[in-house]
C-alpha cells in the first residue's frame, strides 16, 4: 500500500513533443506528491509538487494532472528539449506521517532526440 | 533557495577504514534531514531519518552502528560509515526538509571502498 508505480521505465520523445510519464499509488493517505528530475551523477532536484486539493499545477513547461478518484498523477513536459533528457522520478508523502518520508517511483530515464 | 550541500563529492577509502559525509542546508533551517542510497539505475533507497538533537530513526534492514548519523544543528547532518567494505560503495544522497513537506536534495557522495 506504500508503493507508488511509476511508468513508463524508459521514454523516447522528439524534439518539441510532449513527454508523458505516469504514477499511481494506493495509500489514500497520501498528500503531497513532488516529481523531481535527476541527472547522471547528481542529486534530484525538485521540478514540481501538486497537493490533492487542485487538479492540476502548471509551472513553465511542466505540468502535474492529478486525479484523485483513479489516484493517479502524471507529469508533462511540453515542448521537450535535449536538455531535459535525464530521469525522473515521481514521489508521494503524508504530512507529518513517519516524519514525511518520500516514497519514491522506480523513475522514468527520458531521452529527448534532436 | 533551497541549497543542499553534501561534502565529499567524491571519496575512496580503504576497506575496514570509515568515512565521513556532511549535508548541510545551507539557506534554511531543517528539523528533518534524510539518507538515502541509491545504486546505479536504481530509485532512491531510504536509509534513516535524522532529526535535529535526537537519535536518527533507520529503516528496516540498515545497519545502524554501520552508518552512524548525527544531526547536531539545524543545518548540519552527518553520516559515516563504519569499517567499510567493497559493498558499501554507492552513491549516498542526504536531503533537507524545508517546512511541512518539501524536501530539497543535496549532490550526492560517491563512496568507492577499495
Amino acid at each position: 500500500q506504500q508503493q507508488v508505480k511509476q511508468s513508463p521505465q524508459s521514454l523516447i520523445v522528439q524534439k518539441g513533443g510532449i513527454s508523458i510519464i505516469n504514477c499511481a499509488y494506493e495509500n489514500t493517505a497520501f498528500d503531497y506528491f513532488p516529481w523531481y528530475q535527476q541527472f547522471p551523477g547528481k542529486g534530484p532536484a525538485l521540478l514540481i509538487a501538486i497537493r490533492p486539493d487542485v487538479s492540476e499545477k502548471k509551472e513553465g513547461r511542466f505540468t502535474i494532472s492529478f486525479n484523485k478518484s483513479a489516484k493517479q498523477f502524471s507529469l508533462h513536459i511540453m515542448d521537450s528539449q535535449p536538455g531535459d533528457s535525464a530521469t525522473y522520478f515521481c514521489a508521494a508523502s503524508i504530512y507529518g506521517g513517519s516524519q514525511g518520508n518520500l516514497i519514491f517511483g522506480k523513475g522514468t530515464k527520458l531521452s529527448v532526440k534532436p | 533557495g533551497a541549497v543542499v550541500s553534501q561534502h565529499p563529492s567524491r571519496v575512496i577509502c580503504k576497506s575496514g577504514t570509515s568515512v565521513k559525509i556532511e549535508c548541510r542546508s545551507l539557506d534554511f533551517q531543517a528539523t528533518t534531514m534524510f539518507w538515502y542510497r541509491q545504486f546505479p539505475k536504481q530509485s532512491l533507497m531510504l536509509m534513516a531519518t535524522s532529526n535535529e538533537g535526537s537519535k536518527a530513526t533507520y529503516e528496516q534492514g540498515v545497519e545502524k552502528d554501520k552508518f552512524l548519523i548525527n544531526h547536531a544543528s539545524l543545518t548540519l547532518s552527518t553520516l559515516t560509515v563504519t569499517s567499510a567494505h567493497p559493498e558499501d560503495s554507492s552513491f549516498y544522497i542526504c536531503s533537507a526538509r524545508r517546512g511541512g513537506y518539501e524536501q530539497y536534495f543535496g549532490p550526492g557522495t560517491r563512496l568507492t571502498v577499495t
